[in-house]
């Protein structure tokens, strides 16, 4: 069965530093994306960064990246030069199925338990 | 574009009342997900639809609930009979196949059972 394993409930990071939130993955699948998002406490979810399982590099967006690496089933979430107001809940996804480059995103969202990073002044 | 909207934002309820909710996905996209978020837990997914069929849904999804998405355009889930348990964010999401960047979700209806 798909899952999504992320261990930290919580973590810290000071202004300006990097942060790594983990994030494991399990699937029969070889076509599959992962996604992260990002809940600040309005609730609504917040599209941050994707990578298809097919992409040879490792997707980056602004101050996001993802560290994908397949054989260990790992997309770990890198924020550079945390700001304030990333302090919020940071959840991984995965989605079973086409990869994005061939069709869209069409199938449902499998989340992990999510992460809280509160970032210190 | 005007993103997705979720109405009402909050709800309390009293145990065994019905309650409706509503979600106006982004105008162009053809599917729409409905799902359910418990305190401290990732969303769980309920149910989708591909325009107006109702393509998949959740073993979570009891018989107390129903979504109905009429002319392919907004969407509404109802639960009967509410129970405390029921007590969660509910999110709507929408996607379409020209949509890179995934799925949109708006910003949720929590419902507090008492």
């Amino acid at each position: 069965a798909q899952k999504i394993t992320q261990t930290q409930p919580g973590m810290f990071v000071q202004e300006k530093e990097a942060v790594t939130l983990d994030c494991t993955y399990d699937t029969s699948d070889q076509s599959y994306g992962l996604f992260w998002y990002k809940q600040p406490s309005s609730g609504e979810m917040i599209f941050l960064i994707y990578q298809g399982s097919y992409d040879e590099q490792n997707a980056t967006e602004g101050r996001y990246s993802l560290n994908f690496q397949k054989a260990r089933k790992s997309a770990n979430l890198v924020i550079s030069a945390s700001q304030l107001g990333d302090s919020a809940m940071y959840f991984c996804a995965m989605r079973e199925g086409p990869a994005m480059n061939y069709g869209g995103s069409q199938g449902n969202l499998i989340f992990g338990k999510g992460t809280k990073l509160s970032v210190k002044p | 574009d005007t993103g997705v909207s979720q109405n009402p934002r909050h709800k309390i309820t009293k145990r065994g009342q019905n309650v409706t909710f509503r979600c106006d996905p982004i105008s162009e996209h053809n599917r729409l997900y409905w799902y359910r978020q418990t305190l401290g837990q990732g969303p769980e997914f309920l149910t989708y639809f591909q325009n107006e069929a109702q393509l998949e849904k959740s073993r979570l999804l009891s018989d107390r609930f129903s979504a109905e998405r009429p002319k392919g355009s907004f969407s509404t889930l109802e639960i009967q009979r509410t129970e405390q348990g029921d007590s969660a964010m509910y999110l709507c999401a929408s996607s379409s196949r020209r949509n890179y960047y995934g799925y949109t979700f708006g910003s949720g209806t929590r419902l507090t059972v008492v």
